[in-house]
């Protein structure tokens, strides 16, 4: 089993619709991230955590939440899907502490999202 | 403002000819530099990172990069390359005051001619 796990993997939603991406991961790792992929834009954070009780806003975080309901798990939502928030979405990791060890993420295989 | 850049959105090589991927940032502390691969399908997976210490540094797959500060480049190179390193590959950069948040390149997408 994949030690970063995404639900859905493929998501087709129209416009307006509430969406939750899941994630979760059995890597004991404190820090979970999530990113946004478009094609020629590289990887664009949204939300960061580095622990239970500590959650940071990203880059682009307008129009996502987040919420970490455990430290395995790490949820985003769309409240209001609209159509350029189609995007490949990845969930990350990485160990909290050392600096040989943060930087290093370790990812999911992505949901792909598609609002109509 | 921070930035890392990609020249190359595409390269096509032929299997078992030499690699160069390039990139370049612009950084105001001491960076830290990554290498990651996506294949096709697939999350993103760590080829190599630059801390400090020797400027060129080995990575998975037979992977290396040079950091250099002067250049203020971290260029990818594989002496030859294999059908399967057909992927798309990110450089990112972070340092301790971002609190290691990575700033990521667009990714350049490697096509293996056979």
């Amino acid at each position: 089993d994949a030690d970063v796990t995404q639900t859905p993997r493929n998501r087709i939603t129209k416009t307006g619709k509430r969406i939750m991406l899941e994630c979760s991961q059995t890597k004991g790792h404190d820090r979970m991230y999530w990113y946004r992929q478009d094609p020629g834009l590289g990887l664009r954070l949204i939300y960061y955590s580095f622990d239970v009780k500590d959650i940071n806003k990203g880059e682009i975080s307008d129009g996502y939440s987040v919420s970490r309901q455990a430290q395995a798990k790490f949820s985003l939502s769309l409240e209001s899907a609209i159509p350029n928030q189609t995007a490949l979405y990845f969930c990350a990791t990485s160990e909290g502490q050392g600096a040989q060890n943060t930087g290093e993420l370790f990812f999911g295989e992505g949901s792909r999202l598609t609002v109509l | 403002a921070q930035s890392v850049t990609q020249p190359d959105i595409h390269i096509t090589v032929s299997e078992g000819a030499s690699l160069e991927l390039r990139c370049n940032y612009s950084y105001g502390a001491t960076p830290y530099l990554f290498w990651y691969v996506q294949s096709p399908g697939q999350g993103l997976q760590l080829l190599l990172k630059y801390f400090s210490g020797d400027t060129l540094v080995q990575g998975i797959k037979g992977f290396e990069a040079e950091f250099k500060r002067s250049q203020s480049s971290f260029n990818l190179r594989k002496p030859s390359v294999h059908w399967s390193d057909a992927a798309e590959y990110f450089c990112a950069v972070g340092d301790e005051d971002s609190n290691y948040q990575l700033i990521w390149g667009a990714g350049t997408k490697l096509i293996i001619k056979p």
